[in-house]
């Protein structure tokens, strides 16, 4: 079926360095993308969101892409900080259906001091 | 209050008892959600409801069974559950339309034995 994917399950990290966590996903008629932040004990945190007719959306050390033509979604995170360390997940909703978030697998971002 | 609140933090029950799970918002969302997540997995959409209305059973076993008694709370109550039942348990809740995010809950971590 259709469903969204992470490329890297695990990422590791030196304080500093920019951080990159893919995303692909299947479903065209997707409207609607987020990224979260799971750390350990807690539930997500949303970081970011982007809709289908925009490329590019930029936050606080955090930009997200996507590429419809290849179905794509990237999390960029600058200077990536200790604090940072948690497990990435990329969603996206689908406009009629009362909000239902679909995750994808989840990216485990380790960040060495 | 921006924030969503879910009780017990922790919960242990045997197969035969009955337990019951509880969510809370007060920013005004009229959507409510029950997800389920096994360790290292993504959350599962089980239940959605919209203006406090049952939208979306994603055919969960009827040994779980959601209420929405008010337009701030979300039940999930739980009897003769098996051991593969143990999970976190996240609420979550957004603004109706399109492009909202949806905020979680820290979960409730049950096991049952």
């Amino acid at each position: 079926g259709e469903s969204v994917g992470l490329h890297l399950p695990t990422l590791s990290v030196q304080e500093g360095d920019n951080s990159i966590i893919n995303c692909a996903y299947s479903n065209s008629a997707s409207d609607y993308f987020i990224w979260y932040k799971q750390e350990s004990g807690k539930g997500p945190q949303f970081i970011i969101d982007i809709r289908s007719n925009m490329d590019k959306r930029q936050g606080q050390r955090v930009t997200v892409l996507l590429n419809k033509t290849v179905k794509h979604l990237s999390l960029q995170i600058a200077a990536t900080q200790p604090g940072d360390s948690a497990v990435y997940f990329c969603a996206e909703i689908i406009g009629t259906s009362y909000g239902k978030l679909t995750f994808g697998q989840g990216t485990i971002l380790t960040v060495h001091p | 209050d921006t924030e969503v609140t879910q009780t017990p933090k922790h919960l242990v029950m045997g197969m035969t008892n009955k337990k019951s799970l509880k969510c809370e918002q007060h920013m005004g969302h009229r959507a409510m959600y029950w997800y389920k997540q096994k360790a290292k997995k993504p959350p599962e959409l089980m239940f959605v409801y919209s203006y406090e209305k049952l939208s979306i059973n994603e055919s969960v076993p009827s040994r779980f069974s959601p209420e929405c008694p008010n337009s701030s709370l979300l039940n999930l109550h739980l009897h003769a559950l098996q051991p593969e039942d143990s999970a976190l348990y996240l609420c979550a809740s957004r603004l109706a339309g399109t492009y909202n995010e949806q905020f979680f809950g820290p979960g409730t971590r049950l096991t049952v034995l």
